[in-house]
Order: C-alpha cells, then structure tokens, then sequence
C-alpha cells in the first residue's frame, strides 16, 4: 500500500531561519500527495498538494514542497520561519478509497 | 473547511459503556472519513463512506462500527469503549476532483 515516512520527529529552527521537513514515499506510480499542517489544539490545514506537472509546488503561508521521483521525496521547505509557523506537519498519500495515509508528523520548535 | 463539523467537541466517558461520535457536512461530499489521532502515530483510518450506506473499514476498524443514512452524517460508535479508544478523533470529507480532505474541528475522547 502507498505509504509515507517522515524521518524526522522533531525539528528545531531559530525564527527566520530556512526550514526543510522530509517526506519519503512509497508507491510504484505517481503518488498523489499532501502537506497539511495542525497548530496545537486545532484541526488540520492543507498547505500544499501535488498530483502531476511541476514538481516544485507553491503553497499556502509561504511554503513550498519539491516531489522528487529519483529520490522518492516531497520536502516541504519554507525560505525564513516564523514563530507562527510553530506546529505538527504532516505529509500524506492518497490510498484506496481516496482515504489518506499520514506519516507520523514532525513537530516543529520556532525559537527567538 | 467545507462545513465540516463534529459533535460532541469532547466527550468523557467509562469503559465498557457505547458512544457514538456525530460528524456532519454541508458540502455535498461523496466521501467521508473518520480517524484517530495518538501521539506517535499520525492520523489512521478507522473506516470510510463511498456513498450512502456504503462503507469499508481502514487500518484501525476493531472495536469501531459506522453508519451513513444521509449524505451529510457519517457517524462512528463505539459499541463498548475501551481504554485504548482514548483518542482526538477526526472526520473529514474529500473531493474527487481535487482528492482534497477537508477535516473537521476533531472529538477528543476520554475513555476511563
């Protein structure tokens, strides 16, 4: 089944520092994918997805993600962070069903 | 958010007792969902909905029964919760032309 790794469980990232969080896939064809993300105690927020096409996707906030078939990737990046940025992101694939399968989340630190 | 919402935001409730989580949408969507949230695990699939009163179970559907009458209602019971059922649960309704998911606010749910 199509499945996603997020390596990292937390990141650490001083404010207005570059951000890269790592999404590793695994499916034979062209996954669909996502980027959501969950500030604490709230629901989940898409911020990027890609399908087919250029594989450099903008997003909401500033962000972007990078599907790499060679390397089976989809990095979310952001160029300078900010402290509102601070939350659990999540990368997911669609599966059977159209249903998504998550990776575990990386819960992202802003510091000052 | 697609007009998606959930009832009871919070529930506490005793082992062994049934409990049925209510999510309702306002969009029309074909496909709805229900997941848990643990720390540690991401988001998983308990079951979804392709149409009313067609349904089909995900990774985590022991314990977790469904019901969709309408369109608009998806609803999850637990027919005799358990401890392991403490969760934050959330719904979502995707689109088929965007295979976006648009998730409600979430259920957290205290089983003791």
């Amino acid at each position: 089944a199509q499945s996603v790794t997020q390596p990292d469980i937390h990141i650490t990232v001083s404010e207005g520092a570059s951000l890269e969080l790592r999404c590793n896939y695994s499916y034979g064809a062209t996954p669909y994918l996502f980027w959501y993300v969950q500030s604490p105690g709230q629901g989940l927020q898409l911020l990027l997805k890609y399908f087919s096409g250029d594989t450099l996707v903008q997003g909401i906030k500033g962000f972007e993600a990078e599907f790499k078939r060679s390397q089976s990737s989809f990095n979310l990046r952001k160029p300078s962070v900010h402290w509102s940025d601070a939350a659990e992101y999540f990368c997911a694939v669609v599966t059977s069903g159209y249903a998504l399968n998550f990776g575990k989340g990386t819960s992202l630190l802003v510091t000052p | 958010d697609a007009g998606i919402t959930q009832s009871p935001r919070h529930k506490v409730t005793e082992t062994g007792t049934p409990v049925t989580l209510r999510c309702h949408q306002t969009e029309n969507h074909r496909y709805m969902y229900w997941y848990r949230q643990d720390p540690g695990h991401g988001l998983r699939l308990i079951h979804y909905s392709y149409g009313v009163k067609d349904t089909d179970k995900g990774e985590v559907s022991d314990g977790y029964s469904v019901s969709r009458s309408k369109t608009e209602d998806f609803l999850l019971t637990l027919e005799s919760a358990t401890s392991s059922q403490t969760s934050v649960y959330f719904c979502a309704a995707g689109s088929l032309q965007t295979y976006e998911q648009y998730f409600g606010p979430g259920t957290r749910l205290t089983v003791t």
